[in-house]
């Protein structure tokens, strides 16, 4: 079946201006992670959700950046005011419920200028 | 943030070899996650462990959840070119559902 999409795959924005990367999980998935990752790093939890419930925005590392899941199914990370320190791959990752294995996405590249 | 401490950083070997790595934290977790990452690419799940003491194979790759539940450990017998990439590991702690984690095992195979 088809795995996690996102959407776009590459991203150049100038600093100042509002990104919106989107994420479509894996058919029936109830949850969904995003994950910061910058280069030769690892990547790094920004904020969960269990269904449109966002349960955990720990992660997040400034009010600048927002998500939401409206409807339980596809998720929007946005990020206002882009600075060059948000330039990295912001991945989704789905399971099918809490606690179970999660499979990600292809990311995307943001690359603040 | 955190990140789980992997070793080593880097590795070239020959076709053929086998292949050790592994994972370290200062904190417990319950379950032990390991993913391959091809440039440009997501993580790939590879084997999930959920028990002290666990090993478990997936084709040619071994795994095992350390006993003290602050390490793991992932094994390739026989490399092939096909295992270039990046290995992550990754742990969840507690009721948490969020991963933390490692900080990469770059693995080039020559032939």
């Amino acid at each position: 079946g088809a795995g996690v999409s996102q959407s776009p795959r590459y991203k150049v924005a100038k600093r100042g201006q509002d990104v919106a990367l989107r994420c479509d999980p894996i058919s029936g998935h109830v949850s969904l992670f995003w994950y910061q990752q910058a280069l030769g790093q690892g990547p790094e939890f920004l904020t969960y959700f269990q269904n449109e419930a966002q349960l955990d925005k720990s992660g997040l590392p400034s009010d600048r950046f927002f998500a939401e899941r409206p409807e339980g199914s596809v998720s929007t990370l946005k990020i206002q005011r882009t600075q060059q320190e948000d330039s990295a791959v912001y991945l989704c990752a789905s399971s099918l419920v809490r606690g179970d294995e999660q499979y990600f996405g292809p990311g995307t590249r943001l690359t603040v200028t | 943030g955190q990140q789980l401490n992997q070793s080593p950083q880097s590795m070239f070997i020959q076709e053929g070899e086998d292949v050790s790595m592994n994972c370290t934290s200062s904190s417990i977790f319950n379950t032990w996650l390991w993913y391959k990452q091809d440039p440009g690419e997501g993580p790939v799940l590879l084997i999930a462990l959920y028990k002290a003491g666990e090993l478990t194979s997936n084709g040619r790759l071994t795994a095992q959840f350390g006993i003290t539940r602050k390490d793991s450990f992932l094994n390739i017998s026989a490399s092939i070119p096909s295992d270039v990439g990046i290995y992550f590991c990754a742990g969840r702690a507690g009721t948490a559902s969020k991963l933390t984690f490692g900080t990469g095992t770059r693995l080039q195979v020559t032939l």
